[in-house]
C-alpha cells in the first residue's frame, strides 16, 4: 500500500513564524500536492509538483511556497504565518502516466493553528 | 471552467437505510469521475472511480454510474452501516494530461445512527 506520511499531526505556531510542513511518500510517485481543507470550502489546492525541483501554483498559493528537492519529499512553507492560515493541511501523491488520471493518495493531515 | 456540485449535508440516516449522495458536473472534455471518502481524523481515500460514460464504479457496497446524458455521478449504497459515517467528496479529472489537478465538490457529511 502507498503510504503518505505528514510529519506532524498538530502544530501550534505564532503569527509571523516561518512554518515547515513536511510530506514523504514511499511509492516513487511523480506528482505531489498540497491542499488545505476548511469547513464549507472543501479542498483547495495550494501547490503541486510533477517532478523534482518542479512546482506549479494551485488555486490559493499566496502566502505559501514549496520545495521538492527529492522525489519522495514535498515541503510546504509558510514564510510568515498568519491567523488566516489556521487550517487542516493535506498532502497527496499520485503516479503519472495513466490515462484518465490515477487516484490520489493522501496523508492524514496536519492541523495547524496560528495564534 | 470545470466544476463539481454535490448535495449539501449533513445527511443523517439510520443503520440499514438506503443512501444517495448526488453529484453533478460540468466539463468541456471527457473527464474521469471519482468518489473519495474521509473518515474522522484521517485523510481522504479513493472509494471508487469511473473513466468513461456508462461505467459503474463500485467498492465496499457503494456504487456510482457515470451518466454523460445527465452529467451525474451519484453515489449509492443499499444499506448503510455506522462505520460509513464520514465525509464524501465527488471529484473529476480531465482525461488529457496526467498532471491536471482534480476538481472537487465541497463534500457531504454522512452520519449513520445505530
Amino acid at each position: 500500500d502507498v503510504k503518505v506520511t505528514q510529519s506532524s499531526r498538530y502544530l501550534v505556531k505564532r503569527t509571523g513564524e516561518k512554518v515547515f510542513l513536511e510530506c514523504v511518500q514511499d511509492m516513487d510517485h511523480e506528482n505531489m500536492f498540497w491542499y488545505r481543507q476548511d469547513p464549507g470550502l472543501g479542498l483547495r489546492l495550494i501547490y503541486f509538483s510533477y517532478d523534482v525541483k518542479m512546482k506549479e501554483k494551485g488555486d490559493i498559493p499566496e502566502g505559501y511556497s514549496v520545495s521538492r528537492e527529492k522525489k519522495e519529499r514535498f515541503s510546504l512553507i509558510l514564510e510568515s504565518a498568519s491567523t488566516n492560515q489556521t487550517s487542516m493541511y493535506l498532502c497527496a501523491s499520485r503516479a503519472g502516466g495513466q490515462p484518465g488520471g490515477s487516484p490520489l493518495h493522501f496523508g492524514n493531515g496536519t492541523r495547524l493553528t496560528v495564534t | 471552467g470545470d466544476s463539481v456540485t454535490q448535495m449539501e449535508g449533513p445527511v443523517t440516516l439510520s443503520e440499514e437505510a438506503f443512501l444517495t449522495i448526488n453529484c453533478t458536473y460540468t466539463a468541456t472534455g471527457y473527464p474521469s469521475l471519482f468518489w473519495y471518502v474521509q473518515y474522522p481524523g484521517e485523510g481522504l481515500q479513493l472509494l471508487l472511480k469511473a473513466t468513461k460514460a456508462d461505467d459503474k464504479g463500485s467498492n465496499k457496497g457503494f456504487e456510482a454510474t457515470y451518466r454523460k446524458e445527465t452529467t451525474s455521478f451519484h453515489l449509492e449504497k443499499g444499506s448503510v452501516q455506522v462505520s460509513d459515517s464520514a465525509v464524501y467528496f465527488c471529484a473529476l479529472s480531465e482525461r488529457a494530461g496526467n498532471n491536471r489537478k482534480l476538481i472537487w465538490g465541497l463534500g457531504t457529511s454522512l452520519a449513520v445512527n445505530p
